[in-house]
């Protein structure tokens, strides 16, 4: 298995462009999960989804959207790039249900807004 | 809402010795789950450990084991015998709920000298 595999691992945009950061897992996973990690600073999350069409709001979700059409992909969506999105985006998928379950991590996306 | 406390931004240890890094949380719930997620210069986050709240024993998985102190609110980790590769970020996770989404602290930058 490959896990959860990201793209591209970095992305330096201009003010106002927009883009998707892909995310895909192998696992069957049903839980799904975008967080963002500004320097020094632990993990927020941005978005998660609990299955193919249904999607919900993390703690800083403004300025991003996210689709789940498959169990495999979630990808996130940048519209209109501002500075305050530079930062390492990770994706992170898990098993369903309420428990212990670890979240498996993707490598990360590194993105400059410039 | 939920928070995780890491208060000490850097902390090191002379290889071999024996270092525990600490974490406090907030809640209100009475079932949820800690983790304890190390982040090496390579950005992959990996699991380290974990514990479900309703269990008394402390979670142990080879060097590493968690002192949980549930009325205290308290989830320290302690490095035994540390090793060159345990130099790396570490975080403290908490989750609680079917969605399972992680509240992280902001971490610890754990070195190993030597």
């Amino acid at each position: 298995n490959a896990g959860v595999t990201q793209t591209p691992k970095f992305r330096i945009l201009k003010i106002g462009q927009s883009m998707t950061l892909q995310c895909t897992q192998d696992m069957n996973h049903n839980y799904m999960y975008w967080y963002r990690q500004d320097p020094g600073m632990g993990l927020k999350l941005i978005y998660y989804s609990v299955g193919a069409g249904i999607t919900d709001k993390g703690e800083v979700p403004n300025g991003y959207n996210v689709s789940r059409s498959t169990t495999e992909d979630f990808p996130l969506r940048l519209e209109l790039a501002a500075p305050s999105q530079t930062s390492v985006y990770f994706c992170a998928s898990r098993l369903a249900g309420e428990g212990i379950y670890e979240q498996y991590f993707g490598p990360g996306t590194r993105l400059t807004v410039t | 809402a939920q928070t995780v406390t890491q208060s000490q931004p850097e902390m090191s240890v002379q290889e071999a010795e024996t270092v525990t890094l600490s974490c406090t949380y907030d809640t209100s719930e009475s079932d949820y789950y800690l983790f304890w997620y190390k982040q090496p210069p390579s950005r992959q986050m990996i699991l380290v450990i974990r514990q479900e709240a309703y269990k008394q024993q402390n979670a142990t998985e080879n060097r590493f084991s968690v002192n949980f102190q549930k009325a205290a609110k308290s989830f320290s980790l302690k490095i035994s015998d540390s090793q060159l590769g345990d130099a790396a970020m570490y975080f403290c996770a908490f989750s609680t709920g079917a969605n399972s989404k992680l509240t992280f602290g902001k971490g610890i930058t754990l070195s190993v000298r030597p």
